[in-house]
């Protein structure tokens, strides 16, 4: 699986736009860019997937530049819910398929009032 | 409906004792995951049940885990002669086939 680099933390205030970048310098031709979020005392959940272009879902927008090498989720207008880890997975095939799911550290992200 | 549900929520035990955990799926998903999270760190494959068989347990990390799904549902995490190091968080996931993995709340696991 492609090695993923991603901010260890973010801080952002309620009503703003949250952005994280994730590098993926090797991503290969058939990968995907999936990211998870995590709630403490949850496991880990789905929220957007995508290979290339824009992804916009009813949680975030995903946007992936043509080379690849990087992706960006985009959560709009934070509330204090929206505080919790980001996970960027780069993995072959669709969704489901890469069963091994492997998750880098993380970006904690911390919505204050 | 229900989702992934995983008991006991904490265990604590003394080093060198035997620990089972054990997950829920969800009900009709064939496909069943453990993952190990340690503090600070993204969640780690263990092992993958499709239906009643282990299809990959590559990521447990010696032969004191062991795990079990008898008649394709509920499963058991097996911990033999536990050790501080197994100290961590243990995540059950479960999917229909090829399709998204629902991870259940975890086991936090503490071993004295």
């Amino acid at each position: 699986l492609a090695k993923t680099t991603q901010p260890i933390s973010m801080d952002s205030y309620e009503g703003q736009e949250v952005n994280i970048t994730c590098s993926h310098n090797n991503i290969a031709t058939n990968d995907y860019i999936t990211w998870y979020q995590q709630f403490p005392s949850q496991g880990p959940r789905f929220i957007i997937q995508g290979y290339k272009t824009k992804v916009t879902n009813e949680v975030a927008s995903l946007f992936i530049p043509a080379d690849r090498k990087s992706s960006t989720l985009s959560l709009p207008r934070v509330s204090l819910s929206d505080t919790a880890v980001y996970y960027c997975l780069v993995g072959a095939t669709s969704r489901g398929n890469d069963y091994k799911l492997s998750f880098g550290a993380g970006t904690t992200v911390t919505v204050r009032a | 409906g229900a989702g992934v549900s995983q008991t006991p929520s904490n265990k604590v035990t003394e080093k060198g004792k035997y620990v089972e955990l054990r997950c829920d799926p969800i009900s009709g998903h064939t496909a069943l995951y453990w993952y190990r999270q340690s503090l600070g760190q993204g969640p780690e494959f263990l092992i993958y049940f499709q239906g009643t068989g282990a299809a990959d347990d590559s990521g447990l990390p010696n032969d004191r885990f062991f795990a079990v799904r008898p008649e394709g549902s509920v499963s058991t995490l097996k911990i033999q002669r536990t050790e501080r190091g197994d100290s961590a968080v243990y995540l059950c996931a479960s999917s229909p086939p090829n399709d998204e993995q629902f991870f259940g709340p975890g086991t936090r696991l503490t071993v004295l």
